[in-house]
């Protein structure tokens, strides 16, 4: 399959744990990043390879995975983290990347 | 610092094309892809392709063979992509982004607005 499944929206209580899942048959083989996106601005690299952190993204942020699941957890949700979520990955052939179809994450 | 500068808004009427170029600074151009994103306003992340501006190779989306061409011009670190017969369902904000690794884009360029009007 060449498709990433993620869950529309999801919201989490300020100071709270929230995890956000992106599933696809290609997880088995290739690991997902994860980009944040706020409105009007382009998307940025919050999570990459096994659970890499680029420069400058808080250590809230967090993947992991497993099976046909990876997953991005935000320990101590603060408000700015209020945006757009979306996975990629490779597609099962290895040649071709896909993004999931994105989760609005909301903060209460 | 690592930098992606698109060009500006273009609008086209139907049946026309649209090159959206991308300027690198900050890294050595030839040692990483460039691939090309679209979103259309309100809708998610849509991958179109990929380049190598080593070799010029190029891997493009299904849904975008035989209407995107990417190119690149390694003496001023510039990748283009190219979309031909636009529709109006190709109105989208247009982005460019290197690729690092198996499949993160990191940074990404600030987007182009293409909109397709009659």
């Amino acid at each position: 399959s060449s498709e990433l499944t993620q869950d529309p929206a999801v919201s989490v209580a300020l100071g709270q744990t929230v995890r956000i899942t992106c599933q696809g048959d290609s997880l088995r083989s290739y690991y997902a990043s994860w980009y944040q996106q706020k409105p009007g601005q382009a998307p940025v690299l919050v999570i990459y390879g096994k659970n890499n952190r680029p420069s400058g993204i808080p250590d809230r942020f967090s993947g992991s995975s497993s099976g046909n699941t990876a997953s991005l957890t935000i320990t101590g949700a603060q408000a700015e983290d209020e945006a757009d979520y979306y996975c990629n990955s490779r597609d099962s052939s290895g040649n071709l990347v896909v993004f999931g179809g994105g989760t609005k994450l909301t903060v209460l | 610092q690592v930098q992606l500068v698109q060009s500006g808004a273009e609008v086209k009427k139907p049946g026309a094309s649209v090159k959206v170029s991308c300027k690198a600074s900050g890294y050595t151009f030839t040692s990483y892809d460039i691939n090309w994103v679209r979103q259309a306003t309100g809708q998610g992340l849509e991958w179109m392709g990929w380049m190598n501006p080593n070799s010029g190779n190029t891997g493009y989306a299904q849904k975008f063979q035989g209407r995107v061409t990417m190119t690149r011009n390694t003496s001023i670190s510039t990748a283009y992509m190219e979309l031909s017969s636009l529709r109006s369902e190709d109105t989208a904000v247009y982005y460019c982004a290197r690729r690092g690794g198996s499949n993160w884009f990191d940074p990404w360029g600030q987007g182009t607005l293409v909109t397709v009007s009659s």
